[in-house]
Parts: C-alpha cells; sequence; structure tokens
C-alpha cells in the first residue's frame, strides 16, 4: 500500500526555471493538499482540491499553480521558481473536507539558487 | 494569526519521563489534530479530537480539549527514545474545512 507518494525526492533549480511537484494517492481519497514547511515552522498550506476539476487557494498560492484532472494525481507547478520558494513541500490526501486525518507524503527538498 | 500556537517550542526530558505539549488557538474550531513529524519525513497523525469531546487516549498518548480556554494539550506518558520529534497541532475551523497548524514543539528524550 503506497499511500501519498511524492516526486521528485530532492531537486536543485536556478532562479526563473519551471517545474513541477508529482503528487499521486492510491487511496481514493477526494481531498487533497499542498504545503510548504520552512525551517523551524509548521506547514503552511498552498493549494488544495476537493475532488477531481476542482482547486482552490490556500494561505501562500502565489507563484505557485495546480490542477487535479484525476483522483490520484495532484500536481504542484512552480511557473517561475524564486530563492523565496526554497522550502520542503508535502503532499497529503484525506478521504472527505478536512473532518478526516490527513495522510502525507514524505516530501520533496527543493532548493532554488 | 488564526493558527495553533504551540508551546514549548523545544522540550528535552529524559527517558521515562511525561512530555507535555500545549497548543491554543484563537477561533471557533470543529477539530483539532496532533501530528508527529520526525526528522526528514512527512507528518503522521496522531489522534484527533472533535469539539464536542474533552479527552481522548491512545496508548500511550493523551489529548484533551478546552473550547472555554481554546487550548488543547498532549501528554506522552512514560516517554522513549523513540519519540524524539516535532509535534504539531492543527486546526480545522468552523467557517472552513482547511487544516491550520501550528509551529510545533520539538522533542527530545534522552536515553
Amino acid at each position: 500500500n503506497a499511500g501519498v507518494t511524492q516526486t521528485p525526492k530532492f531537486q536543485v533549480l536556478k532562479t526563473g526555471q519551471s517545474m513541477t511537484l508529482q503528487c499521486a494517492q492510491d487511496m481514493n481519497h477526494e481531498y487533497m493538499s499542498w504545503y510548504r514547511q520552512d525551517p523551524g515552522m509548521g506547514l503552511r498550506l498552498i493549494h488544495y482540491s476537493v475532488g477531481a476539476g476542482i482547486t482552490d487557494q490556500g494561505e501562500v498560492p502565489n507563484g505557485y499553480n495546480v490542477s487535479r484532472s484525476t483522483t490520484e494525481d495532484f500536481p504542484l507547478r512552480l511557473l517561475s521558481a524564486a530563492p523565496s520558494q526554497t522550502s520542503v513541500y508535502f503532499c497529503a490526501s484525506n478521504p472527505f473536507q478536512g473532518a478526516q486525518p490527513q495522510h502525507f507524503g514524505d516530501g520533496t527538498r527543493l532548493s532554488i539558487l | 494569526s488564526q493558527q495553533g500556537e504551540e508551546d514549548p517550542q523545544a522540550l528535552s526530558i529524559q527517558e521515562g519521563e511525561n512530555a507535555t505539549m500545549n497548543c491554543s488557538y484563537k477561533t471557533s474550531i470543529n477539530n483539532l489534530q496532533w501530528y508527529r513529524q520526525n526528522s526528514g519525513r512527512g507528518l503522521v497523525h496522531l489522534i484527533l479530537i472533535r469539539s464536542n469531546e474533552r479527552e481522548k487516549h491512545s496508548g500511550r498518548l493523551r489529548v484533551t480539549l478546552d473550547t472555554s480556554k481554546k487550548s488543547s494539550s498532549l501528554l506522552i506518558t512514560a516517554s522513549r527514545a523513540a519519540d524524539t520529534a516535532s509535534y504539531f497541532c492543527a486546526l480545522i475551523m468552523d467557517s472552513s474545512y482547511k487544516l491550520i497548524f501550528g509551529s510545533g514543539t520539538r522533542l527530545l528524550v534522552r536515553p
């Protein structure tokens, strides 16, 4: 049982480059979300989705795009990477909107030079 | 900020002792959750307590919720070195279904 799978685990980008962080879950969960975690801090919500075709913004959405074409996948796109986006990114899923525990992936560590 | 504020930020105890972490918040909640994060890993859910509940137990974990004081506590009894991790509270507010995290408590259990 894979749960929530994030790829890649590590990535280094140059300022201005674009990339997509992948997230896939095999639990048929409707709700998926992306967070960033900066050193010594909790997680901040970037974007979330309550089902295929539906996405919405979280606390810190600027500079990021998402789409949800299938229940399983929820990719996060950085359009033009900036040093301020250096962080650890976590994807999570749960079966119902917020009322159930979230299952987390192991994160993508992203450095932007 | 509407997120949970955790206290203390860091805690160091001897193996076998109890560890208590506190979380305070500012608005009405639907439920409050506690998560653990081992170094370099994702978060793992520990306990969910709903706004109409006052206490929940899971093994060596005990969570209390006082909605009148807008606070919750996580107690880990008979701590072990393997409990060393960061612990986060997270809130689901009444007006939303988004999970809002606190900044966490870093727990070190010394063997």
